[in-house]
């Protein structure tokens, strides 16, 4: 079946630096690729996505990369705070419906001051 | 708006006993997810509904896992004859639409202990 990967299971990095979380998926139909955040005790929130028809996205201090041609997309934090520390999780769509998503297993980021 | 509510949040049965998860969308929300989640195997998609209609049910196991959505406020994930292996955090999760509209909001989840 169809899957995503995510690369990073663990991500550390001190407060104020860049964290990047790296994703790749394998089904060529994917058109839509969002990104949620599981603070701890919490369930998944949406944080930001990106689709199909763009390579790049910025919201605040969030900014999501896509290389279609890779089957790859990133997730890069700049000028992390303590409280970005959380699971990160990727998702892709699925089929050319883009109904399901499909998720990566998730990065731990930690930030540390 | 009270977000996607998911009762019990945790519940506890024996190996072989029935568990019922419910789940609450948000209002006016037409597509209703089930996610299992585990540490081993993250975020597995179960299955969905789309204006109550079950559209893909592709990763429920097949025999003991049923869901339902009998109307817009609430879904149904029924496990018979519990196992072990069953243990998990089931999120429910609800969308405006399908497609470009998809972004998901779950519910707390219901964590599900099997003995």
């Amino acid at each position: 079946g169809e899957k995503v990967e995510q690369h990073e299971s663990t991500l550390s990095v001190r407060e104020g630096d860049s964290a990047v979380i790296n994703c790749t998926y394998t089904d060529t139909a994917s058109s839509y690729f969002p990104w949620y955040k599981q603070e701890a005790g919490k369930s998944l929130h949406f944080v930001i996505d990106i689709r199909s028809n763009v390579d790049r996205k910025q919201s605040q201090r969030l900014i999501v990369l896509l290389d279609k041609k890779a089957k790859r997309f990133s997730l890069h934090i700049t000028a992390t705070q303590p409280e970005d520390s959380a699971i990160y999780f990727c998702a892709a769509s699925i089929g050319s419906s883009g109904n399901k998503l499909i998720f990566g297993i998730g990065t731990l980021l930690s930030v540390k001051p | 708006n009270a977000g996607v509510i998911q009762t019990p949040r945790h519940k506890v049965t024996g190996k072989g006993q029935e568990a019922t998860l419910w789940c609450e969308p948000i209002s006016g929300h037409s597509a209703v997810f089930w996610y299992r989640q585990t540490i081993v195997q993250g975020l597995e998609f179960l299955t969905y509904f789309r204006n109550q209609a079950p559209i893909d049910d592709s990763g429920m196991p097949k025999e003991r896992f049923s869901a339902q959505m009998p109307n817009q406020s609430h879904s149904t994930l029924k496990i018979q004859s519990t196992q072990p292996q069953d243990s998990a955090v089931y999120l429910c999760a609800s969308s405006i639409g399908v497609g470009s509209q998809n972004t998901l909001y779950f519910g707390a989840g219901t964590r599900l202990s099997v003995l």
